[in-house]
């Protein structure tokens, strides 16, 4: 079975220009999270959808930053201008709805960006 | 003050020798509690997981939790170079939201 897939890998683009990542969660996941990891540090959740819905967004910067997950499944996280502090790797997660607290998530490999 | 500390070491030790990786926490609320495993350029993994206090083995692996105290453990025995990687705890109290630790980046010489 195939596990979260995330596309692009890399990215590497000018600030001030918009990007967006691709996330294909895992079969039958019906939870489905964007995490932002910068170098060093741990995950930090940006936005967490059940199905279509944005249930927990609190950490997503809105001015810059947006979501979709359109028909429950893959999602599309976009960033609309990029400054020099977006630099980090991107990561998807996805569980099955009602999952233990979210115990079970499992995570793509991530997109790596980098803003010059 | 972070909600959950971690050393990010580095942390670097022989082959065959025990491994503790901790992690404290301010959340009294905290129920759940993780570890992930991370190799470089890949996301992370779940290596085992908790529910309250007490401890717990998978193979040469066991995690501890003292609620008490706040605080966790990841003890590797018989640490073998595969289990080269960056250590991240996390935890959740039941709103499907991980917190995570810095991480600790683990080295095992041969």
């Amino acid at each position: 079975e195939a596990g979260v897939v995330q596309s692009p890998r890399y990215k590497i683009i000018e600030k001030k220009q918009p990007v967006a990542f691709w996330c294909n969660p895992i079969s039958g996941h019906n939870t489905l999270y964007w995490y932002r990891q910068n170098l060093g540090q741990g995950p930090e959740l940006l936005i967490r959808y059940e199905n279509e819905e944005a249930v927990d967004d609190s950490q997503l910067p809105k001015d810059r930053f947006s979501a979709e997950r359109l028909k429950g499944v893959d999602s599309t996280l976009k960033i609309q201008p990029a400054e020099l502090g977006d630099s980090a790797v991107y990561l998807c997660a996805s569980s099955l709805e009602g999952s233990r607290a979210g115990t079970e998530a499992f995570f793509g490999q991530g997109t790596r960006l980098t803003v010059v | 003050q972070k909600e959950v500390e971690q050393d990010p070491g580095p942390l670097s030790v022989p082959e065959g020798a025990i491994v503790s990786l901790n992690c404290t926490y301010s959340n009294s609320a905290f129920q759940y509690f993780m570890w992930y495993r991370q190799y470089s350029r890949k996301g992370p993994e779940l290596l085992m997981y908790t529910y309250s206090s007490g401890n717990k083995e998978d193979g040469r692996f066991t995690a501890q939790v003292d609620k008490s105290s706040k605080y966790i453990s990841l003890f590797i025995r018989d640490s073998q170079p595969s289990d080269s990687a960056t250590y991240l705890c996390a935890m959740s109290w039941g709103a499907q939201k991980l917190v995570f630790g810095q991480g600790t980046r683990l080295t095992i010489n041969p």
